[in-house]
């Protein structure tokens, strides 16, 4: 099955400067990588998603690369804040079936 | 739009009790609702996926007569944790997708429930 690496656990920024989050993945197959935001005791909130048709995709100070021939995705936060402290996961799945398969999870810690 | 409701948020039982949990999608009919598990300062972990009308399809390594699943709606599955021990403490997270043709939309979380077994 699919397996997602997350690295790394933890990432302290200093406010205003940039994050970078990176995961494989294990199956070819999957074509679909949503990245989640957490923070503690709430639910988890979609922030951004890629498919496997396109290489990049942006909103705001939030990107997301893809490249499919290595198997790896990475979340990109630019201009960071306080209020983007939490524990990021990264997934990935095959459309069809819709089973989701989480990183271990980073936890972004930014330092006002 | 898409949201997902959780009830209770959280809950404490005695061991041995069975507890029951709803995940209702509020403004949308979601063909498959999925449940988690989440230990403290861990991942999510998918527990079960469920179809409308159809058997839930549990993951490898989760007891199917320990956590009853039930899809009766395209709004409302239901988690029972039967006979519930200490050990089953923890966030138990749902999430609703929406099938469109042959692609599954995102999938959207409830706020979770915190279950406590003493």
């Amino acid at each position: 099955g699919e397996n997602v690496e997350q690295h790394p656990s933890t990432l302290s920024v200093q406010e205003g400067d940039s994050a970078v989050i990176k995961c494989t993945y294990s199956d070819s197959a999957s074509n679909y990588f949503p990245w989640y935001k957490q923070e503690l005791g709430k639910r988890p909130q979609l922030i951004i998603d890629i498919r496997s048709n396109v290489g990049e995709k942006k909103d705001q100070r939030i990107a997301v690369t893809l490249n499919k021939t290595a198997k790896h995705f990475s979340l990109h936060i630019t201009e960071t804040q306080p209020e983007d402290s939490a524990v990021y996961f990264c997934a990935a799945s095959m459309e069809y079936g819709n089973k989701l398969v989480f990183g271990a999870g980073t936890i972004l810690r930014v330092k006002s | 739009g898409a949201v997902v409701s959780q009830h209770p948020s959280w809950v404490i039982c005695k061991s041995g009790t069975s507890v029951k949990i709803e995940c209702r999608s509020l403004d949308f009919q979601a063909t498959t609702m999925f449940w988690y598990r989440q230990f403290p300062k861990q991942s999510l972990m998918l527990m079960a996926t469920s179809n409308e009308g159809s058997k839930a399809t549990y993951e490898q390594g989760v007891e199917k007569d320990k956590f009853l699943i039930n899809h009766a709606s395209l709004t409302l599955s239901t988690l029972t944790v039967t006979s519930a021990h200490p050990e089953d403490s923890s966030f138990y997270i749902c999430s609703a997708s929406l099938r469109l043709g042959l692609r599954t939309d995102t999938q959207y979380f409830g706020p979770g429930t915190r279950l406590t077994v003493l």
